[in-house]
């Protein structure tokens, strides 16, 4: 069972544009939403993360939005840059968990 | 900035052989895990662990896999008779503890490649 869904898996986006990734969640339980950033051959390394008591966090130029009714969030990488090229997971873990779900993946290529 | 370490970074091996892939959590980490992530494929998990003893797997952690730490500090994962399907990258992980919004901090992961 795929506990968070991930979308596009795949996105291309002009220097300066804005890329939007985003997620899907079924268990009410989970209450922290991290998303990493992952260059090639590298780790997953933590980029932002929301609880949801907020609806918004915004880092610099990436912001999560998040709609607890419809129990999804999406990452927006503003000014996107080509060194914003990377595959981008959300998860989703019970706050003070043990387990984190990940989604599946979005490649992301910002074109100079 | 503390973190995690893992060898080797690419190990090729023939099916049926035993691999052990090494991980040298952050120090004052207390929770360890191990995630697979098939080429181009999205993260899974595959087992945790705390105070020495898996605290949950996933299906995919069968028989064949086992994890220990042996001595403190490294942590490992063997696979005692790799399959094709074990083809790879691993990575370890770690976080401090369970309270508050947990930092997972991940390795460079290890290329395992069977053949």
């Amino acid at each position: 069972q795929q506990q968070v869904k991930q979308s596009p898996q795949s996105l291309i986006v002009q220097k300066g544009g804005i890329s939007i990734i985003n997620c899907a969640y079924e268990n009410t339980a989970f209450d922290y939403f991290p998303w990493y950033q992952q260059f090639p051959g590298k780790g997953p390394a933590l980029l932002i993360a929301i609880r949801p008591d907020v609806s918004e966090k915004k880092e610099g130029r990436f912001t999560i939005s998040f709609n607890k009714s419809a129990k999804q969030f999406s990452l927006h990488i503003m000014d996107s840059q080509p060194g914003d090229s990377a595959t981008y997971f959300c998860a989703a873990s019970k706050m003070g968990g043990n387990q984190f779900y990940f989604g599946t993946g979005t490649s992301l290529t910002v074109i100079p | 900035e503390p973190e995690v370490t893992q060898t080797p970074s690419h190990q090729v091996t023939q099916m049926g052989q035993e691999v052990i892939l090494r991980c040298v959590p952050i120090s004052n980490h207390l929770y360890f895990y191990w995630y697979r992530q098939i080429l181009g494929q999205k993260v899974e998990f595959l087992v945790s662990f705390y105070n020495n003893e898996i605290s949950e797997k996933s299906e995919i952690f069968d028989d064949q896999f086992s994890v220990e730490r042996p001595d403190g500090s490294n942590f490992t994962l063997k696979i005692r008779s790799t399959k094709l399907e074990d083809s790879a990258m691993y990575f370890c992980a770690s976080i401090w503890g369970l309270f508050g919004a947990n930092v997972l901090t991940f390795g460079a992961g290890s290329r395992l490649t069977v053949l």
